[in-house]
């Protein structure tokens, strides 16, 4: 069955620093979001992304974020400066017309 | 707005006894209802899903019922597994491009 896969599993970095978050949706979707939990905490929206752009964000998907279709497979979520409370686990997602998201298993990304 | 509301956990039972996490929702419209399972370090897996009033979503021998009346969507359990253990999630989409969850209900099954 086609999933949803994410890399790095885990990130470790200082702050300050710029981190790109990668994500394969399966292949036939055509709507991909980027979710994050921050630890003991529920789970929130970031971005939604369809047709080559944003089609929604949230409050917390400032300037210091972006996301990125670079070619027909992946989609990244980039933090130009990363802070110490952007440590959280970032969920990619994708869906089709009208179906339900499927999720990644996720990236955790630790910012010292 | 919308919003979701869990029960708070966490939540302990014995393996086989009924288990019963209650999710309310706040929307606009009519949203799709959904349940998505967290097992530990692993990420969100869809439970199942109910789109409409008076739906009844199943999966695993889970179920919940899609109550617009008392705008509610309750996921129960006859008889819980040790590997039932996780994190559960309620969510709703509005219709919109995003998924609105809940905080979670930590789960634990005790053999």
């Amino acid at each position: 069955e086609p999933e949803v896969t994410q890399t790095p599993s885990h990130q470790v970095t200082q702050m300050g620093q710029e981190v790109i978050l990668r994500c394969v949706p399966i292949s036939n979707h055509l709507y991909f979001y980027w979710y994050r939990q921050i630890l003991g905490q529920k789970v929130e929206f970031l971005v939604s992304f369809y047709n080559n752009e944003i089609s929604e964000k949230s409050e917390i998907f400032d300037d210091q974020f972006s996301v990125e279709r670079p070619d027909g497979s992946n989609f990244t979520l980039k933090i130009r400066s990363t802070k110490l409370e952007d440590s959280a686990m970032y969920f990619c997602a994708s869906r089709r017309i009208q179906e339900t998201q499927y999720f990644g298993p996720g990236t955790r990304l630790l910012v010292l | 707005g919308n919003s979701v509301t869990q029960m708070e956990g966490p939540v302990t039972l014995s393996e086989e006894a009924f288990l019963t996490i209650n999710c309310t929702y706040t929307a606009t419209g009519y949203p799709s209802l959904f349940w998505y399972v967290q097992y530990p370090g692993e990420g969100l897996q869809l439970l199942l899903k109910a789109t409409k009033a008076d739906d009844k979503g199943s999966n695993k021998g889970f179920e919940a019922t899609y109550r617009k009346e008392t705008t509610s969507f309750h996921l129960e359990k006859g008889s819980v597994q040790v590997s039932d253990s996780a994190v559960y999630f309620c969510a709703l989409n509005p219709g919109a491009q995003k998924l609105v969850f809940g905080q979670g209900t930590r789960l634990t099954i005790n053999p």
